[in-house]
């Protein structure tokens, strides 16, 4: 089964920089993906790791080290759109088409 | 067209109606599936279907009953609901693991 553990809540100010961690733990290891989802929305996808490093897509970046079952979404010059929850999750199984499994989420508040 | 379609967008219905929540994409994926997302809470998986086929069941009850007519198309039927099964109900579909799975705005139900 996967165990999937993040921060429940976040605030930072409009224009600094944010690193939203997610640890796991999980049977076998196929990936781990990063979604954003705003309040009453959908979630969006962000980011997608399966081999170690540091992913960078404008913005948004996203490292994985599978040894330690770490990652964390680092978000840049913060905007007041940002604010939202932000979901790490893995596939449920490392074979076939299998669902993901998402951790809490980590409410993310984008302040002046 | 990279957009997973549902509903209606909201439903009310009383404990005895009976009622279906509709779900359509058009990306070829072969994979769709059902989660369920109270308030504050991660979307949590309720069935998967692989290729038309049910592959997963998260042991939900009776009162929910899934049904793909094709590849494109995935329902939910919803029958003798209680009022704790208020949610915001997702539909996601996906092409494999390596992908993101792309989810649709959800239907929020309300049973009274």
């Amino acid at each position: 089964g996967q165990n999937i553990d993040q921060p429940t809540e976040m605030t930072a100010t409009e224009g600094a920089i944010v690193q939203i961690n997610c640890t796991y733990q999980t049977s076998g290891f196929n990936g781990l993906f990063w979604y954003q989802q705003h309040a009453g929305e959908a979630p969006t996808f962000l980011s997608y790791n399966v081999l170690d490093g540091l992913e960078e897509k404008g913005r948004f970046s996203s490292f994985l080290s599978r040894s330690k079952g770490y990652s964390y979404l680092l978000l840049k010059e913060l905007q007041m759109k940002d604010s939202a929850s932000y979901l790490c999750a893995v596939p449920q199984s490392n074979s076939g088409n299998t669902p993901l499994v998402f951790g809490k989420g980590t409410r993310l508040s984008v302040i002046a | 067209d990279t957009e997973v379609t549902q509903t209606p967008k909201h439903l009310v219905m009383g404990m005895t109606n009976k009622k279906s929540l509709k779900c359509e994409q058009h990306m070829g994926h072969r994979a769709m599936y059902w989660y369920k997302q109270k308030a504050k809470k991660p979307p949590e998986l309720m069935f998967v279907y692989s290729y038309e086929k049910l592959s997963i069941n998260e042991s939900v009850p009776s009162r929910f009953s899934p049904e793909c007519p094709n590849s494109s198309l995935l329902n939910l039927h919803l029958h003798a609901l209680q009022p704790e099964d208020s949610a915001l109900y997702l539909c996601a579909s996906s092409q494999d693991l390596r992908v993101e799975a792309f989810f649709g705005q959800g239907t929020r139900l309300t049973v009274v």
